[in-house]
Protein backbone atom coordinates (compact mmCIF):
# COMPACT_ATOMS: atom_id res chain seq x y z
CA UNK A 1 0.00 0.00 0.00
CA UNK A 2 1.18 3.33 -0.77
CA UNK A 3 2.09 6.00 2.16
CA UNK A 4 1.45 9.44 2.34
CA UNK A 5 2.38 11.14 -0.40
CA UNK A 6 2.93 14.92 -0.84
CA UNK A 7 3.89 17.42 -3.68
CA UNK A 8 5.47 18.83 -4.71
CA UNK A 9 8.82 17.97 -3.11
CA UNK A 10 10.74 21.51 -3.10
CA UNK A 11 9.50 24.68 -4.01
CA UNK A 12 10.72 28.38 -4.42
CA UNK A 13 8.71 31.06 -3.68
CA UNK A 14 9.54 35.28 -3.38
CA UNK A 15 7.68 36.80 -0.54
CA UNK A 16 4.29 38.08 -0.97
CA UNK A 17 3.65 35.22 -2.96
CA UNK A 18 0.87 32.22 -2.61
CA UNK A 19 1.85 28.63 -2.47
CA UNK A 20 -0.82 25.76 -2.32
CA UNK A 21 0.64 22.21 -1.59
CA UNK A 22 -1.12 18.79 -1.33
CA UNK A 23 -1.52 16.05 0.52
CA UNK A 24 -2.70 12.03 -0.08
CA UNK A 25 -3.50 10.58 2.74
CA UNK A 26 -3.09 6.34 2.97
CA UNK A 27 -6.13 4.73 1.85
CA UNK A 28 -8.58 3.96 4.52
CA UNK A 29 -7.01 7.05 6.47
CA UNK A 30 -9.89 9.93 7.39
CA UNK A 31 -7.84 12.40 9.47
CA UNK A 32 -5.18 14.21 7.59
CA UNK A 33 -3.12 17.08 9.97
CA UNK A 34 -0.46 19.37 8.86
CA UNK A 35 2.87 20.30 10.76
CA UNK A 36 5.50 22.91 10.02
CA UNK A 37 9.15 21.88 10.74
CA UNK A 38 11.66 24.66 10.88
CA UNK A 39 15.40 23.58 10.31
CA UNK A 40 16.92 22.14 13.35
CA UNK A 41 13.15 22.18 15.65
CA UNK A 42 10.36 19.64 16.13
CA UNK A 43 7.04 19.93 13.94
CA UNK A 44 4.75 22.69 14.74
CA UNK A 45 0.93 21.75 14.34
CA UNK A 46 -0.76 23.85 12.32
CA UNK A 47 -4.20 22.15 11.23
CA UNK A 48 -6.10 18.78 11.65
CA UNK A 49 -9.29 17.59 9.39
CA UNK A 50 -11.20 14.62 9.96
CA UNK A 51 -14.23 14.01 7.46
CA UNK A 52 -13.22 16.64 5.51
CA UNK A 53 -14.28 19.16 8.86
CA UNK A 54 -11.16 21.23 10.70
CA UNK A 55 -10.72 19.72 13.94
CA UNK A 56 -7.75 21.60 15.32
CA UNK A 57 -5.71 24.55 14.42
CA UNK A 58 -2.71 25.69 16.08
CA UNK A 59 -0.80 29.22 16.55
CA UNK A 60 -0.56 30.25 13.14
CA UNK A 61 -1.43 33.27 11.49
CA UNK A 62 -4.63 33.73 9.15
CA UNK A 63 -2.59 33.81 6.24
CA UNK A 64 -2.54 30.11 6.67
CA UNK A 65 -5.43 27.73 5.24
CA UNK A 66 -6.29 24.68 4.46
CA UNK A 67 -9.41 21.88 3.12
CA UNK A 68 -9.87 18.12 3.29
CA UNK A 69 -11.88 17.22 -0.11
CA UNK A 70 -14.53 14.29 -0.40
CA UNK A 71 -11.87 11.79 -1.21
CA UNK A 72 -9.84 13.09 2.05
CA UNK A 73 -6.95 14.25 -0.13
CA UNK A 74 -6.10 17.75 1.11
CA UNK A 75 -4.31 20.82 0.38
CA UNK A 76 -2.58 23.75 2.65
CA UNK A 77 -2.17 27.24 1.20
CA UNK A 78 -0.64 30.08 2.42
CA UNK A 79 -1.29 33.58 1.27
CA UNK A 80 1.25 36.60 1.75
CA UNK A 81 4.88 34.46 1.96
CA UNK A 82 7.20 35.96 4.48
CA UNK A 83 10.67 34.54 4.71
CA UNK A 84 10.52 33.17 8.11
CA UNK A 85 7.50 30.46 6.26
CA UNK A 86 10.60 28.85 4.58
CA UNK A 87 10.06 25.48 5.95
CA UNK A 88 9.56 21.59 5.68
CA UNK A 89 6.03 21.26 5.27
CA UNK A 90 4.98 17.59 6.91
CA UNK A 91 1.43 15.96 6.05
CA UNK A 92 0.36 12.81 8.29
CA UNK A 93 -3.03 10.88 8.24
CA UNK A 94 -4.29 8.99 10.55
CA UNK A 95 -7.05 6.70 10.82
CA UNK A 96 -9.17 8.51 12.84
CA UNK A 97 -9.80 11.12 15.14
CA UNK A 98 -8.91 8.49 18.11
CA UNK A 99 -7.47 8.58 21.43
CA UNK A 100 -4.19 7.15 20.42
CA UNK A 101 -3.49 9.26 17.26
CA UNK A 102 -0.94 7.17 15.25
CA UNK A 103 0.04 9.55 12.57
CA UNK A 104 1.94 8.84 9.31
CA UNK A 105 4.02 11.08 8.02
CA UNK A 106 4.97 12.02 4.44
CA UNK A 107 8.01 12.61 2.87
CA UNK A 108 7.38 17.15 3.47
CA UNK A 109 7.98 19.67 0.93
CA UNK A 110 10.36 21.67 1.39
CA UNK A 111 9.55 25.40 0.84
CA UNK A 112 12.12 28.08 0.20
CA UNK A 113 10.81 31.77 0.56
CA UNK A 114 13.63 34.30 -1.42
CA UNK B 1 8.75 27.20 26.48
CA UNK B 2 8.38 24.12 24.82
CA UNK B 3 5.53 22.00 26.06
CA UNK B 4 7.77 18.96 25.56
CA UNK B 5 11.44 19.13 26.34
CA UNK B 6 13.43 16.49 25.20
CA UNK B 7 17.01 16.28 25.93
CA UNK B 8 19.70 16.17 25.53
CA UNK B 9 19.50 18.28 21.83
CA UNK B 10 22.76 16.77 20.76
CA UNK B 11 24.14 13.56 21.16
CA UNK B 12 27.68 12.45 19.45
CA UNK B 13 28.74 8.95 20.94
CA UNK B 14 30.88 6.09 19.93
CA UNK B 15 29.52 2.96 18.07
CA UNK B 16 28.75 0.32 20.91
CA UNK B 17 27.45 2.98 23.76
CA UNK B 18 24.60 3.04 25.39
CA UNK B 19 22.30 6.20 25.65
CA UNK B 20 19.05 7.61 27.02
CA UNK B 21 17.03 10.86 25.31
CA UNK B 22 14.53 11.94 27.77
CA UNK B 23 11.34 13.71 26.83
CA UNK B 24 9.89 15.82 29.93
CA UNK B 25 6.61 17.97 30.48
CA UNK B 26 4.51 19.35 33.62
CA UNK B 27 1.19 18.21 31.29
CA UNK B 28 -0.22 14.96 31.26
CA UNK B 29 -0.19 13.18 27.90
CA UNK B 30 -2.81 10.35 26.72
CA UNK B 31 -0.22 8.63 24.90
CA UNK B 32 2.73 9.68 23.52
CA UNK B 33 4.67 8.53 20.24
CA UNK B 34 8.55 8.24 19.59
CA UNK B 35 9.65 9.46 15.79
CA UNK B 36 12.79 9.31 13.76
CA UNK B 37 13.24 11.39 10.79
CA UNK B 38 16.46 11.33 8.19
CA UNK B 39 17.54 14.58 7.04
CA UNK B 40 14.85 16.50 4.34
CA UNK B 41 12.15 13.20 4.95
CA UNK B 42 9.40 12.95 7.50
CA UNK B 43 9.14 11.18 10.87
CA UNK B 44 8.68 7.52 10.84
CA UNK B 45 6.72 6.46 13.39
CA UNK B 46 8.36 4.01 16.25
CA UNK B 47 6.21 3.46 18.89
CA UNK B 48 3.46 4.13 20.55
CA UNK B 49 3.24 3.91 24.88
CA UNK B 50 -0.79 5.32 26.36
CA UNK B 51 -0.27 3.49 29.85
CA UNK B 52 1.66 4.93 32.85
CA UNK B 53 5.20 2.78 33.43
CA UNK B 54 4.60 0.93 30.20
CA UNK B 55 7.69 -0.20 28.81
CA UNK B 56 7.86 -1.13 25.21
CA UNK B 57 11.15 -3.07 23.46
CA UNK B 58 11.96 -2.60 19.96
CA UNK B 59 15.27 -4.75 19.09
CA UNK B 60 17.89 -2.81 20.87
CA UNK B 61 15.49 0.53 21.74
CA UNK B 62 13.49 0.75 24.92
CA UNK B 63 10.97 3.07 25.55
CA UNK B 64 9.46 4.00 28.88
CA UNK B 65 6.18 5.96 29.36
CA UNK B 66 6.42 7.42 33.22
CA UNK B 67 4.07 6.24 36.10
CA UNK B 68 2.19 9.80 35.85
CA UNK B 69 1.97 9.78 31.96
CA UNK B 70 3.73 13.23 31.55
CA UNK B 71 7.31 11.83 30.65
CA UNK B 72 9.23 9.41 28.62
CA UNK B 73 12.46 7.81 27.73
CA UNK B 74 14.44 6.37 24.81
CA UNK B 75 17.09 4.38 25.34
CA UNK B 76 19.32 2.55 22.53
CA UNK B 77 21.47 -0.30 23.60
CA UNK B 78 25.17 -0.41 21.70
CA UNK B 79 24.43 2.15 19.50
CA UNK B 80 25.17 1.84 15.80
CA UNK B 81 26.09 4.02 13.05
CA UNK B 82 22.58 3.21 11.15
CA UNK B 83 21.07 4.69 14.46
CA UNK B 84 22.25 8.17 13.57
CA UNK B 85 19.26 10.47 13.07
CA UNK B 86 17.16 12.86 14.55
CA UNK B 87 14.80 11.60 17.42
CA UNK B 88 11.19 13.25 18.27
CA UNK B 89 8.65 12.51 20.74
CA UNK B 90 5.24 14.11 20.60
CA UNK B 91 2.35 14.11 22.64
CA UNK B 92 -1.05 13.97 22.41
CA UNK B 93 -3.58 15.04 25.06
CA UNK B 94 -7.60 14.36 25.31
CA UNK B 95 -8.00 17.85 26.37
CA UNK B 96 -6.46 19.41 22.93
CA UNK B 97 -8.26 17.39 20.14
CA UNK B 98 -5.40 14.77 20.81
CA UNK B 99 -3.31 16.69 18.50
CA UNK B 100 0.07 16.05 18.88
CA UNK B 101 2.86 18.13 20.22
CA UNK B 102 6.39 17.29 19.18
CA UNK B 103 9.36 17.81 21.51
CA UNK B 104 12.78 20.07 19.46
CA UNK B 105 14.59 16.66 19.41
CA UNK B 106 17.52 15.26 20.03
CA UNK B 107 20.36 14.63 16.90
CA UNK B 108 22.10 11.97 17.92
CA UNK B 109 25.30 10.90 15.73
CA UNK B 110 26.90 7.39 16.42
CA UNK B 111 30.80 7.15 15.44
CA UNK B 112 32.17 4.33 13.81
Amino acid sequence: DAGVTQSPTHLIKTRGQHVTLRCSPISGHKSVSWYQQVLGQGPQFIFQYYEKEERGRGNFPDRFSARQFPNYSSELNVNALLLGDSALYLCASSWQQGRYNEQFFGPGTRLTVL
Amino acid sequence: TQLLEQSPQFLSIQEGENLTVYCNSSSVFSSLQWYRQEPGEGPVLLVTVVTGGEVKKLKRLTFQFGDARKDSSLHITAAQPGDTDLYLCAGAQRNAGNMLTFGGGTRLMVKP
